[in-house]
This record gives C-alpha cells, sequence and structure tokens, in this order.
C-alpha cells in the first residue's frame, strides 16, 4: 500500500459542477496538507496550504482534512474550463519531506 | 519576483550518454529540491539541499546521478551514464527553508523532459 492514495481519473465534470478531489493516506505521523495544481507540461502550483484537520477557504477551493479518518479533500465551486488540470495532494510530518499523491485528471467541459 | 528557472525545458539523449539538468532558485530561498515525476506520477524526491548542503540524499541513485550546490545558489543534477528508464520530467523547487519542513512551502520550477532513446 502507497502512503498516499489517489484516484487518477480522468474526472470530467461539466462547466460550473462542484468538484471534489480526495486524498486517503497511511501515516498518522502527517499534519502538514498541500493541494497542488499541474497545467501540462508545467510545474505543479500551490493551492492551498492547510496544517492538521479542519477547513479551510480561498474563493471557489475548500480544503478538508479528516486526521481521524486519515483522509483530505479539495472542493472546487463553479468550476471553469480552466480549472482542467492534474491535482496532486502532499503531505508530511514535523521536519520530513512532503510525499505527493499521484494526481487526479480533471477535465471540465465547456 | 521570478520564479524558479530550470533549463534546458527538454532533452533527447541516446542511452550511456550524460546529461545535466540546471536550476536557479528564487531569490533568497535556502532550501532547493530536485524531485523525479514519472508519467501519471506525482514528484519523487530524489535530493534536498539546505544552502550548499545535502541534507537528504537517501533517494538519490548515486551509482549514476550527482548533484551539485555551488554557493547555495544555483544547482546541477547529472545523470551519468543515462538509461531507459531514466526517461521523466526532472523538477526543482525551493523554498525559504523553516526549522521543521513541513511548514515550509515549495515552488516549483516548469521542469526538464527528458526523453532517453
Amino acid at each position: 500500500q502507497k502512503e498516499v492514495e489517489q484516484d487518477p481519473g480522468p474526472l470530467s465534470v461539466p462547466e460550473g459542477a462542484i468538484v471534489s478531489l480526495n486524498c486517503t493516506y497511511s501515516n498518522s505521523a502527517f499534519q502538514y496538507f498541500m493541494w497542488y495544481r499541474q497545467y501540462s507540461r508545467k510545474g505543479p502550483e500551490l493551492l492551498m496550504y492547510t496544517y492538521s484537520s479542519g477547513n479551510k477557504e480561498d474563493g471557489r477551493f475548500t480544503a478538508q482534512v479528516d486526521k481521524s479518518s486519515k483522509y483530505i479533500s479539495l472542493f472546487i465551486r463553479d468550476s471553469q474550463p480552466s480549472d482542467s488540470a492534474t491535482y496532486l495532494c502532499a503531505m508530511s510530518g514535523h521536519g520530513q519531506n512532503f510525499v505527493f499523491g499521484p494526481g487526479t485528471r480533471l477535465s471540465v467541459l465547456p | 519576483e521570478a520564479g524558479v528557472v530550470q533549463s534546458p525545458r527538454y532533452k533527447i539523449i541516446e542511452k550511456k550518454q550524460p546529461v545535466a539538468f540546471w536550476c536557479n532558485p528564487i531569490s533568497g530561498h535556502n532550501t532547493l529540491y530536485w524531485y523525479l515525476q514519472n508519467l501519471g506520477q506525482g514528484p519523487e524526491l530524489l535530493i534536498r539541499y539546505e544552502n550548499e548542503e545535502a541534507v537528504d540524499d537517501s533517494q538519490l541513485p548515486k551509482d549514476r546521478f550527482s548533484a551539485e550546490r555551488l554557493k547555495g545558489v544555483d544547482s546541477t543534477l547529472k545523470i551519468q551514464p543515462a538509461e531507459l528508464g531514466d526517461s521523466a520530467v526532472y523538477l526543482c523547487a525551493s523554498s525559504w527553508g523553516l526549522a521543521l519542513a513541513g511548514e515550509d512551502t515549495q515552488y516549483f520550477g516548469p521542469g526538464t523532459r527528458l526523453t532517453v532513446l
């Protein structure tokens, strides 16, 4: 079992839909959780950063962390074609390097 | 502010040839990372530098890979000799470098796409 699991997709949704992206993990020491967006042939760019459990909102994006279930989510409201990309979750513990999930490929259809 | 710069963006070589990748981090960032990303996978850490010191190179295949970060700024990652399985995207990232790595936000460059024939 990999440390971080993520459904690779592809996930196709119509424009305006609410998108839910998820990751599960096995290492209970993870405290820091990030979501990156990666467009084709580009490097990952940071979207959201969350420490420990709880929710964090930034515009159309909401990140949720449930440490008891070892489960994190990224919600995208009013999805746009420009949101079409691969979404990577990443997580780490104190003083540890980040471990990335394999990414979920999202397509938002106009 | 300029982001992380990497060159070349693409490289095609024949197996057994050497290849080198260059990274210039964001100005002022003390920590520099080299990652390998295979198709359909997330980045995997190869080496992490704090200034000029390699503090984590446990995942770097040292028989063929080497890296350096002279003067604690730019970095070079080298493969010699390259193998077919080395075809991947090599990403460089940098961060300010805090005492606890988990709190430190990483910024990625565009990557170098290597194809070994």
